[in-house]
């Protein structure tokens, strides 16, 4: 089945300690992105890339990093430089078409301990 | 960023009942609005992509309109089935901002049978 696959679904972080939220895509898609959802707030955009080894900053890139040295594959690493980490994390992708449609994945709860 | 909002921002609908809700963004360049659906435990699928002014689109029960020049659309729900409890969320795709999506935070809709 073609689909997106975030893992993984529950993660803990303790102080100070960097952790990967895994993403990766059999849809064959050029672009994906990575979404930051908080309550009561609507889906926030941290890091976008459309090409592999290529990607740009969103709206909230702060204490977050990337990668893109696969198409299937979008890493996301929350640093401990990103003071408050506890949100749901979602993955997407898209078709470079005009606009595009995204596909998202299911999606990772991030805590702190 | 730009300011995609959503309203009501939660709402009880009895089956067989009619139901719909907002969503606002800037008029000004204006390229795509999207709607999602967002099922508990699942993820977010696209209902709808709009790109013109007067755009109607229709998915069975669930329809929505745009209106780009006063920065609206609506998405109505004609006899609203338990099925159609989710999350649905608008996203406004702007022309001087390739990849950046704006999503409101969301109209939560349940039915009650």
């Amino acid at each position: 089945d073609g689909g997106i696959t975030q893992s993984p679904k529950y993660l803990f972080r303790k102080e100070g300690q960097n952790v990967t939220l895994s993403c990766e895509q059999n849809l064959n898609h050029d672009a994906m992105y990575w979404y930051r959802q908080d309550p009561g707030q609507g889906l926030r955009l941290i890091y976008y890339s459309q090409i592999v080894n290529d990607f740009q900053k969103g709206d909230i890139a702060e204490g977050y990093s990337v990668s893109r040295e696969k198409k299937e594959s979008f890493p996301l690493t929350v640093t401990s430089a990103q003071k408050n980490p506890t949100a749901f994390y979602l993955c997407a992708s898209s078709y470079q078409a005009s606009p595009p449609k995204l596909f998202f994945g299911s999606g990772t709860q991030l805590s702190v301990l | 960023i730009l300011n995609v909002e959503q309203s009501p921002q939660s709402l009880h609908v009895q089956e067989g009942d009619s139901t719909n809700f907002t969503c606002s963004f800037p008029s000004s360049n204006f390229y795509a609005l999207h709607w999602y659906r967002w099922e508990t435990a699942k993820s977010p699928e696209a209902l709808f992509v709009m790109t013109l002014n007067g755009d109607e689109k229709k998915k069975g029960r669930i329809s929505a309109t745009l209106n780009t020049k006063e920065g609206y659309s609506y998405l109505y729900i004609k006899g609203s089935q338990p099925e159609d409890s989710a999350t649905y969320l608008c996203a406004f795709f702007a022309t001087d901002s390739w990849g950046k999506f704006q999503f409101g935070a969301g109209t939560q809709v349940v039915v009650t049978p």
